[in-house]
Formats: structure tokens, C-alpha cells, sequence
């Protein structure tokens, strides 16, 4: 199993490009989740999925959208960079939502915006 | 609101040496506690559960509810310990069931 692939590894954007960071898992979980990681402030939740066609907003939504049109996928859309949005971003799935299960992370993807 | 915080941004010790990474929560309900731990160029990755009381690679945690506290603790720290460490808290919220996640604090362990 590869688990949680996440592609990109490393992007530079200008400001006001659209670009799609992609996560696939192979392990079949429902669960999958967007994070971005900034120095200082832990992992803050952006969007996530709890199954194939249905995704809800985290704690930090703007500027991001998301889809999930198969269980293995959950892509994140940023529709217009922004310098704000430069971060290093993590993609997670788990397999069910029960408040003791592990998430399982992919490698992250550094993105600048200049 | 849940909330996780680890006071240290940074902690050093030598090879030997006893460790601990603090951690303390807020949660109105029943926590579920995980230190998470990333090393260098590799992906973020569960150390261990509270709910498991186990020990890994001699790390253990123990759950204090009356001080709201999950210290990482190990007594002998090796070199190779050294990494970023998140304290997360597993929570259901406004968000569903998510990981509300700690700062993080950086453990340096010098030869």
C-alpha cells in the first residue's frame, strides 16, 4: 500500500493562480481531511470528507474548495493565490470517525505564493 | 472551544538525558489524545494514543484529566528521537470528529 500520496511536493505560484493540490489513499478510508501546517500555529484544519460526494469546511476555508468524487481522491482547489496561502499543506485520511482512530498523513506539499 | 498548547517552541538535551514535551488541553468532553511525530523529510506519523497505554520507542504519556495535561515523556533520549512533536487532541465539534492540533514543539538531542 502507498497510503496517502499527496502531489505536488514543492510549488511556486504568483499571486492570483489557480492551482489543485491532488491526495489519493489506497486503504479505502471514508474519512479524509486538508490541513495546512504554519510555523507556530500547529496543523489547522481546511476542509474535509466524510465520504464519496460529501465534503464540509474546517477552521480555515477561504480562499480553498474541495471535491471528493471517489472514495481514493480528495483534491484542494486554490481558486485565487494568495501570499497568505503560502504554507506547507497535509493531506489525511483515516478510516472511520471514531475519536480513537489514527490518521495517516501524506508527505505534504510546500507551496509560495509570491 | 478545544484547544491544544505546548509551551516549548524548542527543546534540547543531551544523549542520556531524561525528556519531557509538554502538552495540555482544553475539551469539555472526554479527550482522546495522540502525540504525533515527524522527522526530517519524512511524513507525520502517530507515536502513540493515550487510550493504548503502550510505550514506543520508550516514549510513554499519561493521560492527567485533573491537570489537563498529556506530557511525552522518555527517560533515556537518543539522538535519533530527534524530531518535530505534536501533542493532538481527537475531538467532535462543529467540524465532526477532527484532530485539533498543538503547535508542535522541536526535540533536539544533542550528542
Amino acid at each position: 500500500n502507498a497510503g496517502v500520496t499527496q502531489t505536488p511536493k514543492f510549488q511556486v505560484l504568483k499571486t492570483g493562480q489557480s492551482m489543485t493540490l491532488q491526495c489519493a489513499q489506497d486503504m479505502n478510508h471514508e474519512y479524509m481531511s486538508w490541513y495546512r501546517q504554519d510555523p507556530g500555529m500547529g496543523l489547522r484544519l481546511i476542509h474535509y470528507s466524510v465520504g464519496a460526494g460529501i465534503t464540509d469546511q474546517g477552521e480555515v476555508p477561504n480562499g480553498y474548495n474541495v471535491s471528493r468524487s471517489t472514495t481514493e481522491d480528495f483534491p484542494l482547489r486554490l481558486l485565487s493565490a494568495a501570499p497568505s496561502q503560502t504554507s506547507v499543506y497535509f493531506c489525511a485520511s483515516s478510516y472511520s470517525r471514531d475519536l480513537n482512530t489514527e490518521a495517516f498523513f501524506g508527505q505534504g506539499t510546500r507551496l509560495t505564493v509570491v | 472551544a478545544q484547544r491544544v498548547t505546548q509551551p516549548e517552541k524548542l527543546l534540547s538535551v543531551f544523549k542520556g538525558a531524561p525528556v519531557e514535551l509538554k502538552c495540555n488541553y482544553s475539551y469539555s468532553g472526554s479527550p482522546e489524545l495522540f502525540w504525533y511525530v515527524q522527522y526530517s523529510r519524512q511524513r507525520l506519523q502517530l507515536l502513540l494514543r493515550h487510550i493504548s497505554r503502550e510505550s514506543i520507542k520508550g516514549f510513554t504519556a499519561d493521560l492527567n484529566k485533573g491537570e489537563t495535561s498529556f506530557h511525552l515523556k522518555k527517560p533515556f533520549a537518543q539522538e535519533e528521537d530527534s524530531a518535530m512533536y505534536y501533542c493532538a487532541l481527537s475531538a467532535r465539534d462543529n467540524y465532526g470528529q477532527n484532530f485539533v492540533f498543538g503547535p508542535g514543539t522541536r526535540l533536539s538531542v544533542l550528542p
